[in-house]
């Protein structure tokens, strides 16, 4: 059984430009949540995906966007990166309903300069 | 709002040793679920336990238990028999479900576990 994986590991970009992530779900999951995490500090929920569409949003502006495909892997994209963006990214998947299922992926290493 | 709050934020104990991790949390909901990962440096996110809040029973997981208090709204973390690769950051964390049965984790700031030869 594959968990969960993210692409790239570390990436490095300057503010105002755009990027994005990857993640491949574990087999079986169809669920999708992306998290960042700054620097001594707890995950923040960005959003969930569920079905291709997204399925619950935190406190996170526009700017912050993502995608799933039919094969439940995801992409999180960021536009006009600002130096606060700079963290680490978490992917999570689940099978649907699978609240205690979970599994977070590496994470990507994101430095704005 | 729910809310998750973990006062400690490093801790040194003596390898085999005993240690408990403390979590609060604050919820209104009657359902909520409460969970425990373990965070090394690489990164990822290592689930180590969950506990239901209609669960009669202290979750344990191997070397784990939750010592779960749900009049004080507490869900300490026990990790018996401490070991050097226990070191890492232990973020307690609980499940919020949103709009349209989407469910998302709220995490506390982490407690920076330290594990002394």
């Amino acid at each position: 059984e594959t968990g969960v994986t993210q692409s790239p590991t570390h990436l490095i970009k300057t503010r105002g430009q755009q990027v994005t992530l990857r993640c491949s779900s574990q087999s079986g999951h169809n669920t999708v949540s992306w998290y960042q995490q700054a620097l001594g500090q707890g995950p923040q929920f960005i959003f969930q995906y569920y079905r291709e569409e997204e399925n619950g949003r935190g406190n996170f502006p526009p700017r912050f966007s993502g995608l799933q495909f039919p094969n439940y892997s995801s992409e999180l994209n960021v536009n006009a990166l600002e130096l606060d963006d700079s963290a680490l990214y978490l992917c999570a998947s689940s099978p649907r309903g699978g609240y205690m299922q979970w599994t977070f992926g590496p994470g990507t290493r994101l430095t704005v300069t | 709002a729910q809310k998750i709050t973990q006062t400690q934020p490093g801790m040194f104990v003596q390898e085999k040793e005993a240690v408990t991790l403390d979590c609060t949390y604050d919820t209104s909901d009657p359902s909520y679920g409460l969970f425990w990962y373990k965070q090394p440096s690489s990164g990822e996110m290592i689930f180590l336990i969950y506990q239901g809040s209609y669960d009669q029973q202290n979750a344990t997981e191997g070397r784990y238990s939750l010592n779960f208090q749900k009049a004080r709204k507490s869900a300490n973390l026990v990790i018996s028999a401490s070991q050097l690769g226990d070191s890492a950051m232990y973020f307690c964390a609980m499940r919020e479900k949103g709009r349209s049965s989407a469910s998302k984790i709220i995490f506390g700031s982490g407690t920076r576990l330290s594990i002394r030869p």
